[in-house]
């Protein structure tokens, strides 16, 4: 079945720990992206990429990193930098100009 | 800045009801605008795609519209169901661009 995975869906990181979540998509969409929600708020930006090997910053990029090394993934590292990094992580796809598709997201929570 | 509201936050209604929910966004220049569904801790369901020439979209007891002059987006949902308990994203594909921005949504509560 096409789709998009996201994993782990649990994640729990000590404070000053580096982590990634995984996102693969097996739809042949050329743009990806990561959004971060948190209770209350929307869906926000985190980086996008439109094409292999190259990605953009979103709105709330300090403290995140990504790769798009294959078409098929865009893993994102959440650093220690970032300051509260606990929050609801969800990956998108969407082929040009296209619908947007979501994964099932990954919570992310800082013991 | 692109800004995009939905109002209300929350609704409840009794099972059967037609209902309309709301979006807005401030600039008129998008390329798309998209509704989802969200269930709790879960990510989000496409509904419908409205592209920046069309008027509406139809699927089964969904229908979407959009008036990209004003501004403004609705979800009409015909007899709804307790099923359709969820949260109601709108977004907007910014024109010449790949970013979508997000409404906050609306909780909807459908009572049996």
């Amino acid at each position: 079945d096409g789709g998009i995975t996201q994993s782990p869906k649990y994640l729990f990181r000590k404070e000053g720990q580096n982590v990634t979540l995984s996102c693969e998509q097996n739809l042949n969409h050329d743009a990806m992206y990561w959004y971060r929600q948190d209770p209350g708020q929307g869906l926000r930006l985190i980086y996008y990429s439109q094409i292999v090997n190259d990605f953009q910053k979103g709105d709330i990029a300090e403290g995140y990193s990504v790769s798009r090394e294959k078409k098929e993934s865009f893993p994102l590292t959440v650093t220690s930098a970032q300051k509260n990094p606990t929050a609801f992580y969800l990956c998108a796809s969407s082929p040009d100009g296209g619908e947007l598709f979501f994964g099932e997201g990954s919570r992310l929570t800082v013991l | 800045k692109q800004e995009v509201t939905q109002i209300p936050a929350a609704l409840s209604v009794p099972e059967g009801e037609n209902l309309v929910l709301n979006c807005s966004f401030t600039d008129s220049a998008i390329y798309n605008l998209q509704w989802f569904r969200q269930d709790p801790g879960k990510g989000l369901t496409s509904l419908l795609l409205i592209q920046s020439s069309q008027r509406e979209q139809t699927s089964g007891r969904l229908n979407a519209s959009l008036d990209k002059s004003s501004g403004r987006s609705t979800l009409y949902i015909a007899a709804s169901q307790p099923g359709d308990s969820a949260t109601y994203l709108c977004a907007v594909r910014l024109a010449g661009t790949y970013k979508y921005i997000f409404g906050t949504g609306t909780r909807l509560k459908v009572l049996a």
